[in-house]
Protein backbone atom coordinates (compact mmCIF):
# COMPACT_ATOMS: atom_id res chain seq x y z
CA UNK A 1 0.00 0.00 0.00
CA UNK A 2 3.13 2.15 0.37
CA UNK A 3 2.23 5.49 -1.99
CA UNK A 4 5.84 6.32 -3.00
CA UNK A 5 8.41 3.11 -2.89
CA UNK A 6 11.68 2.72 -3.47
CA UNK A 7 14.52 -0.06 -3.57
CA UNK A 8 16.83 -1.05 -2.53
CA UNK A 9 16.23 0.41 1.10
CA UNK A 10 20.14 0.70 1.45
CA UNK A 11 23.18 0.05 -0.94
CA UNK A 12 26.46 -0.72 0.09
CA UNK A 13 29.13 -0.84 -3.09
CA UNK A 14 32.28 -0.52 -4.17
CA UNK A 15 33.67 3.02 -6.18
CA UNK A 16 33.84 2.22 -10.04
CA UNK A 17 30.18 0.21 -9.51
CA UNK A 18 27.47 0.93 -11.89
CA UNK A 19 24.11 0.75 -9.46
CA UNK A 20 20.79 1.61 -9.84
CA UNK A 21 17.55 2.26 -7.82
CA UNK A 22 14.25 2.20 -8.85
CA UNK A 23 10.99 4.43 -7.70
CA UNK A 24 7.37 3.89 -8.17
CA UNK A 25 4.29 5.41 -7.26
CA UNK A 26 0.67 3.99 -7.29
CA UNK A 27 -0.87 7.81 -6.28
CA UNK A 28 -1.66 8.80 -10.00
CA UNK A 29 0.58 11.29 -9.65
CA UNK A 30 2.21 12.56 -13.33
CA UNK A 31 5.14 14.04 -11.82
CA UNK A 32 8.54 12.52 -9.95
CA UNK A 33 11.78 13.70 -8.53
CA UNK A 34 14.91 12.72 -7.07
CA UNK A 35 16.07 14.62 -3.91
CA UNK A 36 19.53 13.74 -3.12
CA UNK A 37 20.28 14.19 1.11
CA UNK A 38 24.19 14.55 2.14
CA UNK A 39 25.26 13.85 5.25
CA UNK A 40 24.82 17.68 6.42
CA UNK A 41 21.40 16.74 5.93
CA UNK A 42 20.69 19.15 3.22
CA UNK A 43 18.22 18.20 0.60
CA UNK A 44 18.54 19.02 -2.38
CA UNK A 45 16.54 18.75 -5.79
CA UNK A 46 18.17 16.28 -8.70
CA UNK A 47 15.51 15.56 -11.27
CA UNK A 48 12.48 15.80 -12.32
CA UNK A 49 10.22 14.26 -14.64
CA UNK A 50 6.47 15.45 -16.09
CA UNK A 51 4.69 12.29 -17.93
CA UNK A 52 8.17 11.06 -18.49
CA UNK A 53 9.44 14.13 -19.38
CA UNK A 54 12.79 15.63 -17.87
CA UNK A 55 12.09 18.93 -16.77
CA UNK A 56 14.55 19.83 -14.18
CA UNK A 57 17.79 18.55 -14.44
CA UNK A 58 19.72 20.41 -11.30
CA UNK A 59 23.32 20.54 -13.14
CA UNK A 60 23.85 16.45 -12.04
CA UNK A 61 27.14 14.74 -13.36
CA UNK A 62 26.48 12.96 -16.09
CA UNK A 63 27.15 9.60 -14.58
CA UNK A 64 23.21 9.93 -13.16
CA UNK A 65 20.94 9.12 -15.08
CA UNK A 66 17.38 8.88 -14.33
CA UNK A 67 14.94 6.47 -16.32
CA UNK A 68 11.05 7.06 -16.78
CA UNK A 69 9.41 4.01 -18.11
CA UNK A 70 6.12 4.92 -17.86
CA UNK A 71 4.49 7.50 -14.82
CA UNK A 72 4.42 5.65 -12.30
CA UNK A 73 8.13 4.70 -12.10
CA UNK A 74 11.71 6.88 -12.14
CA UNK A 75 14.46 5.38 -11.79
CA UNK A 76 17.90 6.64 -11.39
CA UNK A 77 21.22 4.87 -12.85
CA UNK A 78 24.63 6.01 -11.52
CA UNK A 79 27.78 5.23 -13.49
CA UNK A 80 31.40 4.99 -12.06
CA UNK A 81 30.16 5.62 -8.21
CA UNK A 82 32.45 7.70 -6.37
CA UNK A 83 32.95 8.54 -2.32
CA UNK A 84 30.80 11.51 -2.92
CA UNK A 85 28.02 9.63 -3.89
CA UNK A 86 27.26 8.26 -0.85
CA UNK A 87 23.75 9.85 0.90
CA UNK A 88 20.05 9.41 1.00
CA UNK A 89 18.32 9.45 -2.21
CA UNK A 90 15.08 10.08 -2.00
CA UNK A 91 12.27 9.98 -4.21
CA UNK A 92 8.87 12.15 -4.76
CA UNK A 93 5.83 12.52 -6.68
CA UNK A 94 3.62 14.84 -7.00
CA UNK A 95 0.51 16.57 -9.41
CA UNK A 96 1.30 18.47 -11.53
CA UNK A 97 4.32 20.59 -11.92
CA UNK A 98 2.71 23.79 -10.99
CA UNK A 99 0.46 23.30 -8.69
CA UNK A 100 0.73 20.79 -6.76
CA UNK A 101 -0.93 22.20 -4.04
CA UNK A 102 -1.26 19.15 -1.95
CA UNK A 103 2.37 18.91 -1.97
CA UNK A 104 4.87 15.96 -2.79
CA UNK A 105 4.56 12.77 -1.35
CA UNK A 106 7.88 11.18 -0.66
CA UNK A 107 9.44 7.81 -0.29
CA UNK A 108 11.12 6.45 2.37
CA UNK A 109 14.85 6.96 0.82
CA UNK A 110 17.37 4.67 -0.27
CA UNK A 111 20.90 4.85 1.82
CA UNK A 112 23.59 4.29 -0.55
CA UNK A 113 27.46 3.98 0.73
CA UNK A 114 30.08 3.93 -1.79
CA UNK A 115 33.15 2.07 0.07
CA UNK B 1 17.87 29.00 -2.96
CA UNK B 2 15.76 28.35 0.26
CA UNK B 3 14.00 32.35 0.21
CA UNK B 4 12.84 31.32 4.25
CA UNK B 5 15.27 31.27 7.58
CA UNK B 6 13.97 29.35 10.47
CA UNK B 7 15.43 29.12 14.04
CA UNK B 8 18.03 25.92 13.83
CA UNK B 9 16.56 24.45 16.94
CA UNK B 10 13.65 24.35 19.76
CA UNK B 11 12.83 22.42 22.23
CA UNK B 12 8.78 21.85 23.70
CA UNK B 13 7.62 19.75 26.46
CA UNK B 14 5.01 16.72 25.56
CA UNK B 15 1.73 18.45 25.05
CA UNK B 16 2.15 21.50 25.04
CA UNK B 17 1.38 23.11 22.08
CA UNK B 18 4.85 23.38 19.96
CA UNK B 19 5.28 27.15 17.80
CA UNK B 20 8.07 27.30 15.18
CA UNK B 21 8.24 30.53 13.52
CA UNK B 22 9.61 31.55 9.94
CA UNK B 23 10.63 34.59 8.18
CA UNK B 24 9.81 34.85 4.59
CA UNK B 25 10.73 38.56 4.06
CA UNK B 26 11.11 38.18 0.31
CA UNK B 27 7.82 36.48 -0.24
CA UNK B 28 6.11 36.84 -4.34
CA UNK B 29 2.23 37.55 -4.09
CA UNK B 30 2.46 34.12 -6.19
CA UNK B 31 3.92 32.20 -3.45
CA UNK B 32 2.88 29.53 -0.78
CA UNK B 33 4.03 29.03 2.63
CA UNK B 34 4.81 25.24 3.08
CA UNK B 35 5.54 23.42 6.11
CA UNK B 36 7.30 19.78 5.52
CA UNK B 37 8.78 17.34 8.43
CA UNK B 38 11.55 14.79 8.24
CA UNK B 39 11.84 12.22 10.95
CA UNK B 40 14.84 10.82 11.52
CA UNK B 41 16.01 8.56 8.76
CA UNK B 42 12.06 8.79 7.03
CA UNK B 43 11.37 10.90 4.13
CA UNK B 44 9.94 14.35 4.40
CA UNK B 45 6.59 14.82 5.01
CA UNK B 46 3.52 17.31 4.27
CA UNK B 47 2.11 18.86 6.62
CA UNK B 48 0.26 22.07 5.60
CA UNK B 49 0.33 24.97 3.34
CA UNK B 50 -1.33 28.46 2.85
CA UNK B 51 -1.72 31.92 0.64
CA UNK B 52 -2.74 34.85 3.00
CA UNK B 53 -5.06 32.93 5.68
CA UNK B 54 -4.39 30.77 8.52
CA UNK B 55 -4.96 27.28 7.91
CA UNK B 56 -5.46 24.50 9.96
CA UNK B 57 -5.59 20.80 9.04
CA UNK B 58 -5.50 17.64 11.44
CA UNK B 59 -1.85 17.66 11.79
CA UNK B 60 -1.70 21.48 12.36
CA UNK B 61 -2.18 25.27 12.60
CA UNK B 62 -0.54 27.61 10.13
CA UNK B 63 -1.04 31.06 10.91
CA UNK B 64 0.75 33.68 8.28
CA UNK B 65 1.15 37.34 9.22
CA UNK B 66 -0.68 40.00 7.33
CA UNK B 67 1.91 41.36 5.50
CA UNK B 68 3.04 37.57 4.73
CA UNK B 69 6.50 38.33 5.94
CA UNK B 70 6.78 35.65 8.32
CA UNK B 71 4.52 32.39 9.77
CA UNK B 72 4.03 29.96 12.28
CA UNK B 73 3.53 26.81 12.45
CA UNK B 74 1.62 25.12 15.66
CA UNK B 75 1.57 21.61 16.89
CA UNK B 76 -1.43 22.21 19.08
CA UNK B 77 -0.72 19.15 21.55
CA UNK B 78 3.13 18.26 20.91
CA UNK B 79 3.87 14.28 20.84
CA UNK B 80 6.96 12.73 21.39
CA UNK B 81 6.71 11.27 17.64
CA UNK B 82 6.36 15.03 16.11
CA UNK B 83 10.18 15.07 17.06
CA UNK B 84 11.27 15.89 13.36
CA UNK B 85 13.32 18.83 11.24
CA UNK B 86 10.58 21.17 10.03
CA UNK B 87 11.39 22.82 6.84
CA UNK B 88 9.29 26.09 6.14
CA UNK B 89 9.11 26.22 2.20
CA UNK B 90 7.87 29.08 0.06
CA UNK B 91 6.99 28.06 -3.55
CA UNK B 92 4.76 29.14 -6.25
CA UNK B 93 3.67 27.97 -9.95
CA UNK B 94 6.27 25.55 -11.35
CA UNK B 95 8.85 26.41 -8.79
CA UNK B 96 10.88 23.45 -7.64
CA UNK B 97 10.36 22.41 -3.85
CA UNK B 98 13.80 23.67 -2.11
CA UNK B 99 14.62 22.79 1.37
CA UNK B 100 16.55 25.00 3.63
CA UNK B 101 18.53 23.79 6.89
CA UNK B 102 14.86 23.74 9.00
CA UNK B 103 14.43 23.77 12.43
CA UNK B 104 15.02 20.80 14.66
CA UNK B 105 12.29 20.34 17.00
CA UNK B 106 12.73 18.05 20.05
CA UNK B 107 9.61 17.30 22.42
CA UNK B 108 10.69 16.68 25.72
CA UNK B 109 9.02 13.93 27.94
Amino acid sequence: DTAVSQTPKYLVTQMGNDKSIKCEQNLGHDTMYWYKQDSKKFLKIMFSYNNKELIINETVPNRFSPKSPDKAHLNLHINSLELGDSAVYFCASSQGTGGALRGYTFGSGTRLTVV
Amino acid sequence: DAKTTQPPSMDCAEGRAANLPCNHSTISGNEYVYWYRQIHSQGPQYIIHGLKNNETNEMASLIITEDRKSSTLILPHATLRDTAVYYCIVRGGAQKLVFGQGTRLTINP
